[in-house]
């Protein structure tokens, strides 16, 4: 158990709808990141927040939104859902600094119908 | 940006046997972390290793930074080893600047 924790497991939704995935971080992490898998693309980057600020963007469109609150868990806004944005949808943290190494969460599976 | 590559794409081994893991990558880089992705989706950090060397168990992994490449040896493998195993590296920054590689694609099998 990496000690990130995501909700949902699994999420079936239709084209046009919004979601929202969330994360809790490992107890003490700051950073929490947000990395989109699917099979075409790999693993991608879409953004980080530490303690609360966002820090990195990656490849995140612009339908989709983040936050990190005070008590550090972060959501993931998905909005106007696409056939294509089907995906699995991490979560990680790490402690900040340049030499943390990244814990991830099970993911959150989006189906888009 | 940075290329990171992987080898082999695809393994298959018999429960017992050992095997290495490479990764290639095109710049020199301050950040390497070695991930394991289980048949059911989770990915598991194994090592954060931008130099030298680390054990952990069965596993172990060498980076030796001045020749770009990183090597991840399993022993005794396991069918629970079973799974994809990603390399991902960066040149500057933290896990914010890690670039994935596609990832090595092992089945032990009993």
């Amino acid at each position: 158990d990496s000690g990130v924790t995501q909700t949902p497991k699994h999420l079936i939704t239709a084209t046009g709808q919004r979601v929202t995935l969330r994360c809790s971080p490992r107890s003490g992490d700051l950073s929490v990141y947000w990395y989109q898998q699917s099979l075409d693309q790999g693993l991608q980057f879409l953004i980080q927040y530490y303690n609360g600020e966002e820090r990195a963007k990656g490849n995140i469109l612009e339908r989709f939104s983040a936050q990190q609150f005070p008590d550090l868990h972060s959501e993931l806004n998905l909005s106007s859902l696409e056939l294509g944005d089907s995906a699995l949808y991490f979560c990680a943290s790490s402690g900040g600094q340049e030499n943390s190494p990244l814990h991830f969460g099970n993911g959150t599976r989006l189906t888009v119908t | 940006g940075i290329q990171v590559e992987q080898s082999p794409p695809d393994l298959i081994l018999q429960e017992g046997a050992n095997s290495t893991l490479r990764c290639n990558f095109s710049d020199s880089v301050n950040n390497l972390q070695w991930f394991h992705q289980n048949p059911w989706g989770q990915l598991i950090n194994l090592f954060y290793i931008p130099s030298g060397t680390k054990q952990n168990g069965r596993l172990s992994a060498t980076t030796v930074a001045t020749e770009r490449y990183s090597l991840l040896y399993i022993s005794s493998s396991q069918t629970t080893d079973s799974g994809v195993y990603f390399c991902a590296v960066a040149t500057q920054g933290g896990s914010e600047k890690l670039v994935f590689g596609k990832g090595t694609k092992l089945t032990v099998n009993p």
